[in-house]
């Protein structure tokens, strides 16, 4: 069964305490993994795409990182303003509905000042 | 542009009424979807479109419809809501199927 699981379900970091989240899967073959970023009351709002193990993508104190099983999404220094709860989806390369994007449950990132 | 658009944000039912949940977009997006979001759990799949005419079942579709006329407009009809309904919806789009979603806030609805 395709099943995508992100820990820790919750982090608490101080400001400017950089650190990691990680999103691991079980598909047979990926066509991509989505991470997006959600603020209370409102939907996800998507922050990066990969496709292949080595890949990187950054955008301002965020990166995130594949490999063959898992996910990196590594904060440096964060700020107050980076509390959200972060999604990860992977999407199998399989047709119809079973191409379609699985969420994991979401990691609750509290940073305080 | 305003991006997805969901109405209402919120919404209380009792058992055994209907309800249309309202989705728009304004980004000439192919591809619509509808999820469902409760606590502990990721967000699930109830129905998706690839385009206008066009509609699938997702992991949850049990209870609800969904038609898309247009392309712009995707309703999700609860057709007799019960409790187990209860929970926060989402509608995304986005230009394919393989495309990041756009999604809206969101409609939270309790169903006593």
């Amino acid at each position: 069964e395709d099943q995508v699981t992100q820990s820790p379900e919750a982090l608490r970091l101080q400001e400017g305490e950089s650190s990691s989240l990680n999103c691991s899967y079980t598909v047979s073959g990926l066509r991509g993994l989505f991470w997006y970023r959600q603020d209370p009351g409102k939907g996800p709002e998507f922050l990066f795409t990969l496709y292949s193990a080595g890949e990187e993508k950054e955008k301002e104190r965020l990166k995130a990182t594949l490999t063959k099983k898992e996910s990196f999404l590594h904060i440096t220094a964060p700020k107050p303003e980076d509390s959200a709860t972060y999604l990860c989806a992977v999407q199998a390369n399989y047709g119809g509905s079973q191409g379609n994007l699985i969420f994991g449950k979401g990691t609750k990132l509290s940073v305080k000042p | 542009n305003a991006g997805v658009t969901q109405t209402p944000k919120f919404q209380v039912l009792k058992t055994g009424q209907s309800m249309t949940l309202q989705c728009a977009q304004d980004m000439n997006h192919e591809y619509m979807s509808w999820y469902r979001q409760d606590p502990g759990m990721g967000l699930r799949l109830i129905h998706y479109s690839v385009g206008a005419g066009i509609t699938d079942q997702g992991e949850v579709p049990n209870g609800y419809n969904v038609s898309r006329s247009t392309t712009e407009d995707f309703p999700l009809r609860l057709l007799s809501a019960a409790p187990s309904q209860t929970s926060v919806y989402f509608c995304a789009s986005s230009p394919n199927y393989n495309s990041p979603l756009h999604f809206g806030n969101g409609t939270r609805l309790t169903v006593t």
